[in-house]
């Protein structure tokens, strides 16, 4: 079964701008999560998503948004980036729902740079 | 609410050393407790797991039993190698699916 995609791998792009990444689960998982992981804040958790609804949400701006398509693929945008956005952007698939089934498995991640 | 606290980093050892990392966590009814592994470069991968009271996850030589009477999970190897060099995160799945992650812990095995 292949794994948990994402892309791009790597992002640059300047303050102002916005920006698209993209995750695609592992085929069967209906529940998509992102999170930020930088190296002063560690990972922390953005939303997630199941059967194209925002389920949770971590405490992010409203620029950071996000959505699932009906085959689960997801994407997140971050618009009017800033300097501090610079990081790497994890997705997690899970089955969800199921006692003893609901770990996620992660992406390779897209590492983004604000310049 | 829900969190997860585990042992400050970094952490060094030489090769064939014990390691212990600590995991403690603060929850609402009844967790399931992680240990994800994240190498250089790379996302996070599930290393074990646990999904109730005085389960034992294991994988790869790594042990962590689910106690709930002390709320921790405790990573533990016998004999770490120099490909166990990584970060180490506890987690734990709350109501709805949410995923609460430690800080992480750089582990770094020398020869």
């Amino acid at each position: 079964k292949a794994g948990v995609t994402q892309t791009p791998r790597y992002l640059i792009k300047t303050r102002g701008q916005q920006v698209t990444l993209s995750c695609s689960p592992i085929s069967g998982h209906r529940s998509v999560s992102w999170y930020q992981q930088t190296p002063g804040q560690g990972l922390q958790f953005l939303f997630e998503y199941f059967s194209e609804t925002q389920r949770n949400k971590g405490n992010f701006p409203g620029r950071f948004s996000g959505r699932q398509f009906s085959n689960s693929r997801s994407e997140m945008n971050v618009s009017t980036l800033e300097l501090g956005d610079s990081a790497l952007y994890l997705c997690a698939s899970s089955l969800a729902g199921q006692v003893g089934y609901n770990e996620q498995f992660f992406g390779p991640g897209t590492r983004l740079t604000v310049l | 609410g829900n969190s997860v606290t585990q042992m400050e980093g970094p952490v060094t050892l030489s090769e064939e050393a014990f390691l212990t990392i600590n995991c403690t966590y603060t929850a609402t009814g009844y967790p399931s407790l992680f240990w994800y592994v994240q190498y250089p470069g790379e996302g996070l991968q599930l290393l074990l797991k646990a999904t109730k009271a005085d389960d034992k996850g294991s994988n790869k030589g790594f042990e962590a039993t689910y106690r709930k009477e002390t709320t921790s999970f405790h990573l533990e190897k016998g004999s770490v190698q120099v490909s166990d060099s990584a970060v180490y995160f506890c987690a734990l799945s709350g109501p709805g699916n949410q995923f609460y992650f430690g800080t992480g812990t750089s582990l770094t095995v020398i020869p």
